[in-house]
């Protein structure tokens, strides 16, 4: 099984609301990352974790949180998002980050900043 | 200049034909090429990956990597309308941070 979930699948959030976006794992992967992708753009690496410590931050604005809990989950917290920030946010795990090459990503939250 | 070209389409093809998408890269530290197919409003979904040159088959795919050019390929034969999609190549060096870097995408139509 190659599945990763995200919930919530559609977001709609006013430019003062402070949300959370959640991804989860069971293939034992210990490298999660997170993923903005805009219309008809490839998606941009945010965040790595690697062994639920954050091994990557792509200098991505302090209104964007990501955490680690434990080995299969992993949260994007949002607050006080822009306009632009609206977009596909994609999560993605492998084994570990050494095997970034067999990342498989979750269907992604459609985010929508009013 | 990116570091991965790829032409964006899009690629309009009947069905039964053979596909060919392709990808130049300049940074010569990218050992793993990978390919990725989107459907609309989805995630990416892993279709193979390549370690160094080479190619590599997997059903109606076949992914080709030429180091000496910095090029690769994906061959889709006898295509179908439910391979229409985007398709993402992406690339990763021996230091492994877990960084893809992507290709912009080619959209791929393939018509019945």
């Amino acid at each position: 099984d190659t599945e990763v979930t995200q919930t919530p699948k559609h977001l709609v959030m006013g430019m003062t609301n402070k949300k959370s976006l959640k991804c989860e794992q069971h293939m034992g992967h210990r490298a999660m990352y997170w993923y903005k992708q805009k219309a008809k753009k490839p998606p941009e690496l945010m965040f790595v974790y690697s062994y639920e410590k954050l091994s990557i931050n792509e200098s991505v604005p302090s209104r964007f949180s990501p955490e680690c809990p434990n080995s299969s989950l992993l949260n994007l917290h949002l607050h006080a998002l822009q306009p632009e920030d609206s977009a596909l946010y994609l999560c993605a795990s492998s084994q570990d980050s050494r095997f970034g090459y067999e990342q498989y990503f979750g269907p992604g939250t459609r985010l929508t900043v009013t | 200049q990116k570091e991965v070209e790829q032409d964006p389409g899009p690629l309009s093809v009947p069905e039964g034909a053979i596909v060919s998408l392709n990808c130049t890269y300049s940074n010569s530290a990218f050992q793993y090429f990978m390919w990725y197919r989107q459907y609309s409003r989805k995630g990416p979904e892993l279709l193979m990956y390549t370690y160094s040159s080479g190619n590599k088959e997997d059903g109606r795919f076949t992914a080709q990597v030429d180091k000496s050019s910095k090029y690769i390929s994906l061959f889709i034969r006898d295509s179908q309308p439910s391979d229409s999609a985007t398709y993402l190549c992406a690339m990763i060096g021996s230091s492994n941070t877990g960084k893809l870097i992507f290709g912009q995408g080619t959209t791929l139509q393939v018509k019945p």
